[in-house]
């Protein structure tokens, strides 16, 4: 699995972008990247994932390196449901590959 | 609809006692996947079912541990003889296919006393 490096904790005030980077530089060419969320007290929920394209869905953007060993999740405007631990994370396509390897993750706090 | 449901949601134990934790996935999804998340750590993978194929044990940590999804739905952790490095979140997800998005649960928190 492609190891990935993310800050321990980041602050963001309520309405403003919110730029969460991750590092993973021995990620494998077909490894997707996904990142999850996980509000206090709940499981993980989806955010979104990506290859190689900047992504976009309703809840975030992925903007990916073009050396694919780095992404950037962006929250356009943070909120205070935003509050969560964020977790990048790269891994294989297809049905073979369905354990996710969570890591640490970056503690986003938003400051109303 | 409905999400991924688990019962209970919390549970506390004694040392030694054995303890059931259920997961109900969303309808027709396939996949059905166990984690624990220990105080302070990240998600830990316990194991997998997909359709009626074997599962993917490798994750359970000890004998102790066991899994079964009868009728491809419903899923029950059985937790033998508990101790207390047990104690942790147990969480369950499920997918539409192998490989897919994840769906999580709320988690059962054990805690073993």
């Amino acid at each position: 699995d492609a190891k990935t490096t993310q800050p321990n904790s980041m602050e963001s005030n309520e309405e403003e972008p919110v730029h969460l980077p991750c590092n993973h530089s021995t990620i494998s060419g077909t490894d997707y990247i996904h990142w999850y969320r996980q509000l206090p007290s709940q499981g993980p929920e989806y955010v979104i994932h990506g290859l190689t394209s900047n992504v976009n869905n309703r809840m975030a953007s992925l903007a990916i390196a073009e050396d694919r060993k780095s992404s950037t999740l962006i929250l356009h405007r943070a909120t205070l449901r935003d509050a969560a631990v964020y977790y990048c994370i790269p891994k294989p396509p297809g049905a073979g590959s369905y354990q996710l390897t969570f890591g640490k993750g970056t503690k986003l706090s938003v400051i109303p | 609809g409905a999400g991924v449901s688990q019962s209970p949601s919390n549970k506390v134990t004694e040392k030694g006692k054995d303890v059931e934790l259920r997961c109900d996935p969303i309808s027709g999804h396939t996949a059905l996947y166990w984690y624990r998340q220990s105080l302070g750590q990240g998600l830990e993978f316990l194991i997998y079912f997909q359709g009626n194929s074997a599962p993917d044990k490798s994750g359970l940590p000890s004998d102790r541990f066991s899994a079964e999804r009868t009728g491809g739905s419903v899923s029950t952790l059985t937790i033998q003889r508990t101790q207390q490095e047990d104690s942790a979140v147990y969480l369950c997800a499920s997918s539409l296919q192998p490989g897919g998005e994840q769906y999580f649960g709320p988690g059962t928190r054990l805690t073993v006393t």
